[in-house]
């Protein structure tokens, strides 16, 4: 059974440009969220779709954004890059709210 | 203000002895955590979780115990070995809705063969 996958694996971008980051969940697994990880605030949650809805939304600024396409794929996408924004984003995906989510290997995002 | 917190950033035990990880919360609504292990360059791997109807949940070589009364768990390796090396996240989250996981910063694990 294929894993979360997300690409790219690296990206270095300039500030003030956008990026968008991919994710294809595990087939069957209909919710997929995306964290952001940095070396001072840890593992923090963006956002989290089921079904091409947005249901969650962590304290991220509105530069923040994703969508969910049909078949569960997901995206997000960061606009006008600031170099605080370098980081891993990982995304996860689950069967359901009380199982264990399955992580993808992260995208690291480098901002110069 | 940090709502799960792992107050040691580091561990090291010897191979073959118990690992002990500890992990405290502030937010008497989550009810479901989870452990995740996490290697440099890689997603964080699923360990095991608990439920906060249960005190206990053991899976082979991982045990993790719920203390509600003190809002603290602890995850527990018998025995370790080398390959365990790595970071250790515990995560909670409340409600049966809800998907949104709220991570302590880590704990990084070495064991010592």
């Amino acid at each position: 059974k294929a894993g979360v996958t997300q690409t790219p694996r690296y990206l270095i971008k300039t500030r003030g440009q956008q990026v968008t980051l991919s994710c294809s969940p595990i087939s069957g697994h209909r919710s997929v969220s995306w964290y952001q990880q940095t070396p001072g605030q840890g593992l923090q949650f963006l956002f989290e779709y089921f079904s091409e809805t947005q249901r969650n939304k962590g304290n991220f600024p509105g530069r923040f954004s994703g969508r969910q396409f049909s078949n569960s794929r997901s995206e997000m996408n960061v606009s006008t890059l600031e170099l605080g924004d370098s980081a891993l984003y990982l995304c996860a995906s689950t069967p359901g709210s009380d199982y264990g989510y399955t992580f993808g290997s992260g995208t690291r995002l480098t901002v110069v | 203000d940090q709502q799960v917190k792992q107050n040691s950033p580091s561990l090291s035990v010897q191979e073959g002895r118990i690992s002990i990880l500890n992990c405290d919360y502030t937010n008497s609504m989550f009810d479901y955590f989870l452990w995740y292990k996490k290697y440099p360059a890689e997603g964080p791997t699923f360990l095991i979780s608990i439920s906060s109807i249960k005190d206990k949940n053991e899976d082979g070589r991982f045990t993790v115990f719920l203390n509600k009364s003190a809002k603290h768990l602890s995850l527990h390796i018998v025995p370790s070995q080398p390959g365990d090396s790595a970071v250790y996240f515990c995560a909670a989250k409340s409600g049966a809705g809800s998907y949104q996981l709220t991570f302590g910063k880590g704990t990084k694990l070495s064991v010592i063969p």
